[in-house]
């Protein structure tokens, strides 16, 4: 079974960027499509878009284009969300998540990281 | 406010059964079989438990089971254990220019 580990929690400043790794366990990193996903405190939870890790191809959703990148590194296994201009309203836990079937984009999440705890505060 | 509507909060007793419900539009639950539902644990991982409206992953016990009637999808739960006890989100495809919407979540408890 497939793990994706994500980075630490981070504190930022608002106006700041924000990096957010997630590595997956085994050699079919590049079979499925990765999605990034969040959850504001007391809220629920909010896709924010996918990378394709063979071709490096994203869409993202419509309230977070041209804020938000998603890369990846096929050496290592890893994908990063970068989301720039930070404000308030992005303290939220971060996830990274596959999609469940190969080569598929099914929008079904299967299996999520651990979740990254962002704090944005002056 | 999301776009799934959920219940806040839904509570039992072991061995009893439960039915949360999701209630979307034609955009989303009525008009796609891609109704997914994910029991989290705070500070853990969400983990998928029905997807495709009605579909179990290996692994997650046959005491879940997932429905879908018009606008509205269902995940019950039988047998209530009281490791049941998390919180339950639907999500859905959408039409909408966010592709995928999810519920606001329901918090079970196990009483």
């Amino acid at each position: 079974q497939v793990q994706l580990v994500q980075s630490g929690a981070e504190v930022k400043t608002p106006g700041a960027s924000l990096k957010v790794s997630c590595k997956a366990s085994r050699d079919t990193f590049t079979g499925y499509y990765l999605h990034w996903l969040r959850q504001a405190p007391g809220q629920g939870l909010e896709w924010m878009g996918w990378i394709n890790p063979k071709s490096g191809g994203s869409d993202y959703a419509h309230n977070f284009m041209g804020r938000v990148s998603f890369t990846r590194d096929t050496s290592i296994s890893t994908a990063y969300m970068e989301i720039n201009s930070l404000t308030s309203d992005d303290t939220a836990v971060y996830y990274c998540a596959r999609d469940r079937d190969y080569q598929l984009l099914r929008f079904c999440f299967d299996p999520w990281g651990q979740g990254t705890r962002v704090t944005v505060s002056s | 406010q999301s776009a799934l509507t959920q219940p806040a909060s839904v509570s039992g007793s072991p061995g009893q059964s439960i039915t949360f419900s999701c209630t979307g539009t034609y955009s989303d639950v009525g008009a796609y079989n891609s109704v997914s539902w994910y029991q989290h644990h705070p500070g853990k991982a969400p983990k998928l438990m029905i997807y495709e409206v009605s579909n179990r992953p290996s692994g997650v016990p046959d005491r879940f089971s997932g429905s879908k009637s018009a606008n509205t999808a269902s995940l019950t739960i039988s047998g209530l254990q009281a490791e049941d006890e998390a919180n339950y989100y639907c999500s859905s495809y959408s039409t909408s220019t966010t592709l995928v919407v999810f519920g606001g979540g329901t918090k079970l408890t196990v009483l």
